[in-house]
């Protein structure tokens, strides 16, 4: 059972517009949740994160949003520029799990294009 | 680069055999986590460790142990390799055993043939 959701495989999206990518989850425990950016050959880097005591986040040109009663969150960038092309990993923890442990989803494939 | 380093990069090896990855976290960082990403799967937590205890489980096998040393350094091993255990093996480790961000290590491939 996958509690945490990307359901898009891949996106492609012209430099300079907005990327949009999707998370769901199902666990009500999470409070926590974050996004990670994996480039081939290389392990997964932070890149922003939210608490379920807020709706947005941003940094820079990345904005992560949160609807706690739909359980979904997501993660806008703007404007896209070629280098973020990465795989973006959704990734939730929850106190209430005893742990910090990161429960991850399988990722998104994001292509910039020039 | 995070800090945190995993060795040895890549790894083949035949079904039955055992093999040990090792990590070693950011200095100063207590926690280490270990994570499987096998093919078009997510990454999935095995294990946690803090200063030297076992902190969490996860989905990890009876065929697979972990340990911290006194040093801080982590080592997973694997046993009784089957050919679905061939993977990407992360490392992360973070300051305590309450932090939500984690620092990745670059991984170990490991191919079970």
């Amino acid at each position: 059972d996958q509690q945490v959701k990307q359901n898009s495989p891949s996106l492609s999206v012209q430099e300079g517009r907005i990327s949009i990518l999707n998370c769901d989850y199902t666990n009500s425990m999470f409070d926590y949740f974050l996004w990670y950016k994996k480039y081939p050959a290389e392990g997964p880097t932070f890149l922003i994160s939210i608490s379920s005591i807020k709706d947005k986040n941003e940094d820079g040109r990345f904005t992560v949003f949160l609807n706690k009663s739909a359980k979904h969150l997501s993660l806008h960038i703007v404007p896209s520029q070629p280098g973020d092309s990465a795989v973006y990993f959704c990734a939730a923890s929850g106190s209430g799990a005893g742990s910090y442990q990161l429960t991850f989803g399988k990722g998104t494939k994001l292509s910039v294009i020039p | 680069d995070s800090g945190v380093t995993q060795t040895p990069k890549h790894l083949i090896t035949a079904t039955g055999q055992r093999v040990t990855l090792r990590c070693s976290p950011r200095s100063g960082d207590l926690s280490v986590y270990w994570y499987q990403q096998s093919l078009d799967q997510g990454l999935q937590f095995l294990i946690q460790y803090y200063n030297g205890e076992e902190r969490a489980k996860g989905n990890i096998l009876e065929r697979f142990s972990a340990q911290q040393f006194p040093d801080l350094h982590s080592e997973l091993n694997l046993s009784s390799l089957e050919l679905g255990d061939s993977a990407l093996y992360f490392c992360a480790s973070s300051p305590s055993g309450g932090d939500t961000e984690a620092f990745f290590g670059q991984g170990t491939r490991l191919t079970v043939v």
